[in-house]
């Protein structure tokens, strides 16, 4: 049974380019989770969804990001205009139920360093 | 939403115990008490998950007062390949935080 999958692992794009992350989750697993990790910091909650629908986007930032989870396919987490700032590793999860109602642990994929240049 | 506070860093031997306590105080009635393991360049692993009293598995312990103000995971016989990072964690939506950086040394 595969791990929760993202890709690239590694991704270059210079000031004002568009990044997109890729998070495929573990089988049999609806509910998707997205972090970002600055060096030397511990995760930062972004944006939690479910198979077509935004649960929650408290973490995320308003403005040049967004994030998806269509009927098929992988979860993506899009970065428009990309800035020096947002050069981080991003960590999706995901779960079988809903992680606080139903206490389901997250399982992490090994993310996707972001570089802007 | 409550906030977790964890030492910063934590140095042991191999063949030691390591116990790591995470503060909790604010804990909410159905909050569930995660910890995750981080190596250099991967994503968090779940090590081991409780509500109250004690849980264990083939790699840990946890332990939860009854007040569950706090709780305390114990790694038995440390070996270098423990050395990591550890978050606890209390609700998706928060931070992990810095983490307890754990070494362990020969």
């Amino acid at each position: 049974n595969a791990g929760v999958m993202q890709n690239p692992r590694h991704l270059v794009r210079r000031r004002g380019q568009e990044a997109r992350l890729r998070c495929s989750p573990m089988k049999g697993h609806s509910h998707v989770y997205w972090y970002r990790q600055l060096p030397e910091e511990g995760l930062k909650f972004m944006v939690y969804l479910q198979k077509e629908n935004i649960i929650d986007e408290s973490g995320m930032p308003k403005e040049r990001f967004s994030a998806e989870f269509p009927k098929e396919g992988p979860s993506i987490l899009r970065i428009q205009q990309v800035v020096r700032g947002d050069s981080a590793a991003y960590f999706c999860a995901s779960s079988p139920r809903q992680n606080v109602a139903y206490n389901s642990p997250l399982h992490f994929g090994n993310g996707t360093r972001l570089t802007v240049t | 939403l409550a906030k977790t506070t964890q030492p910063i860093s934590m140095d042991s031997y191999e063949g030691q115990e390591v116990n790591i306590t995470c503060s909790h105080n604010n804990i909410a009635t159905n909050d569930y008490i995660t910890w995750y393991q981080q190596f250099p360049s991967q994503g968090p692993r779940f090590i081991i998950q409780g509500y109250k009293t004690k849980v264990t598995n083939e790699v840990a312990s946890l332990f939860i007062p009854a007040d569950r103000k706090s709780s305390t995971l114990s790694l038995p016989r440390v070996s270098l390949s423990d050395t990591a990072v550890y978050y606890c964690l209390l609700d998706y939506k928060l931070s992990f935080g810095a983490g307890t950086t754990v070494t362990v040394r020969a």
